[in-house]
């Protein structure tokens, strides 16, 4: 069965550069999630998306932006990049928030490591 | 806070025994879930409780809520080595987000 695909899975890149990260969730899934680990943290909600519209909001930093497309895919958009910043970065999709569809399906990451 | 906290933070017990892990948490939620992930990788959906079911099973994985405690527990039977991984409680409280509990480090030795 098709999964949550994200790109890149790694990345690395200077303090201050700009970086972005994408995320295709599984077919006919119309909720896309961002989440950012820390080495050794558990997981934490950076911001969701539910029919290309901002649904929740969590410990974004004002440097990140993040979009869902037309074809629902979504991409996190990242400036002014910080030490701190490197983390794996995983994305998670579901189907019909609130009902059956709860379970959110996570992508493998993009492991971002900023110099 | 709606993290939820889990202990113990580190088990480690031998092939064939079971394991059981605890998550508790503070505030009222719709849906608990509990997610595995092996060292640097994913995070794999393991089960999904909801907040008027009080036990569910899948194969060697048994969860269990009590909404009155505010906790729930993730059993694992007749573990075997490929079952070594984190295991976070996930707590569903909102319309979307989703939040991690601290995680349990389980070793299962051969």
């Amino acid at each position: 069965a098709a999964g949550v695909i994200q790109s890149p899975r790694h990345l690395i890149k200077e303090k201050r550069e700009t970086a972005t990260l994408k995320c295709y969730p599984i077919p006919r899934h119309d909720t896309v999630y961002w989440y950012q680990q820390g080495p050794g943290q558990d997981p934490q909600f950076l911001i969701s998306f539910y029919e290309k519209m901002q649904s929740d909001k969590g410990s974004i930093p004002d440097r990140f932006s993040a979009q869902q497309f037309s074809d629902y895919h979504s991409e996190l958009n990242m400036s002014s990049l910080e030490l701190g910043d490197s983390a794996l970065y995983f994305c998670a999709s579901s189907s019909a928030p609130g009902t059956s569809g709860d379970t959110q399906y996570f992508g493998p990451g993009t492991r971002l490591t900023v110099l | 806070s709606q993290q939820g906290e889990e202990d113990p933070q580190a088990l480690s017990i031998q092939e064939g025994e079971n394991a059981t892990m605890n998550c508790s948490y503070k505030t009222s939620i719709n849906n608990l879930q509990w997610y595995r992930q092996n060292s640097g990788r994913g995070l794999v959906h393991l089960i999904l409780i909801r907040s008027n079911e009080r036990e569910k099973h899948s194969g060697r994985l048994r969860v269990t809520l009590d909404t009155s405690k505010k906790s729930s527990s993730l059993l694992i039977t007749a573990s075997r080595a490929a079952d070594t991984a984190s295991y976070f409680c996930a707590l569903r409280g909102g319309y979307q987000k989703v939040t991690f509990g601290t995680g349990t480090k389980l070793q299962v030795i051969p």
